[in-house]
């Protein structure tokens, strides 16, 4: 268990519908990424937060927001989903709001299928 | 723009052979380096780094040495075991910006 923890494990939804995806960082990490992982595009960066504020942004799609709440946790929210949305969402933490030399800890993910 | 390059999989291995993963980056700044590793339904998992020239990062018999003047972090392990059967994710990140950059994979398979 790395303590990141994210729920659902797996979603499947129907296209044009909404998600809500969650996310609980590791105790005492203040910082939360997104981040999309496909087969034809790789690991892709989505979103960071820090101590609750947006930090930085990456391919995020429009239909695509997050937040991160008071108690550090986080929610990735996907509306009017399409078939190429389909892919594992993962959310990762670390204590400092840049990478530095430290790495992240990654939750084990969100396998979002959209039919 | 930044970015890595790794070798293109699968790389199939007999337990107890010698692995290398290639690695290259390109990057305006100095980054740092990183490998993860990534086992079936699972999240990454930090593998080693090395934040600067000719550092040697290590974990679990897995080394990478930064090396600057060929722009390469090249993954080795001396004798894999099946259990080390997964996919290696080599990345990078550069002083002041907040994400990584990464490989795109290289799925590792250790037969017995």
């Amino acid at each position: 268990d790395s303590g990141v923890t994210q729920t659902p494990k797996h979603l499947i939804t129907a296209t044009g519908q909404r998600v809500t995806l969650r996310c609980s960082p590791r105790s005492g990490d203040l910082s939360v990424y997104w981040y999309q992982q496909s087969l034809d595009q790789g690991l892709q960066f989505l979103i960071q937060y820090y101590n609750g504020e947006e930090r930085a942004k990456g391919n995020i799609l429009e239909r695509f927001s997050a937040q991160q709440f008071p108690d550090l946790h986080s929610e990735l929210n996907l509306s009017s989903l399409e078939l190429g949305d389909s892919a594992l969402y993962f959310c990762a933490s670390s204590v400092s709001p840049g990478t530095g030399g430290d790495g992240y800890t990654f939750g084990s993910g969100t396998r979002l299928t959209v039919v | 723009g930044d970015s890595v390059t790794q070798m293109e999989g699968p790389v199939t291995l007999s337990e107890e052979a010698f692995l290398t993963i290639n690695c290259t980056y390109t990057a305006t700044g100095y980054p740092s380096l990183f490998w993860y590793v990534q086992y079936p339904g699972e999240g990454l998992q930090l593998l080693l780094k090395a934040t600067k020239a000719d550092d040697k990062g290590s974990n679990k018999g897995f080394e990478a040495t930064y090396r600057k003047e060929t722009t390469s972090f090249h993954l080795e392990k001396g004798s894999v075991q099946v259990s080390d059967s997964a996919v290696y994710f080599c990345a990078l990140s550069t002083s002041g910006t907040y994400k990584y950059i990464f490989g795109t994979g290289t799925r590792l398979k250790v037969l017995a």
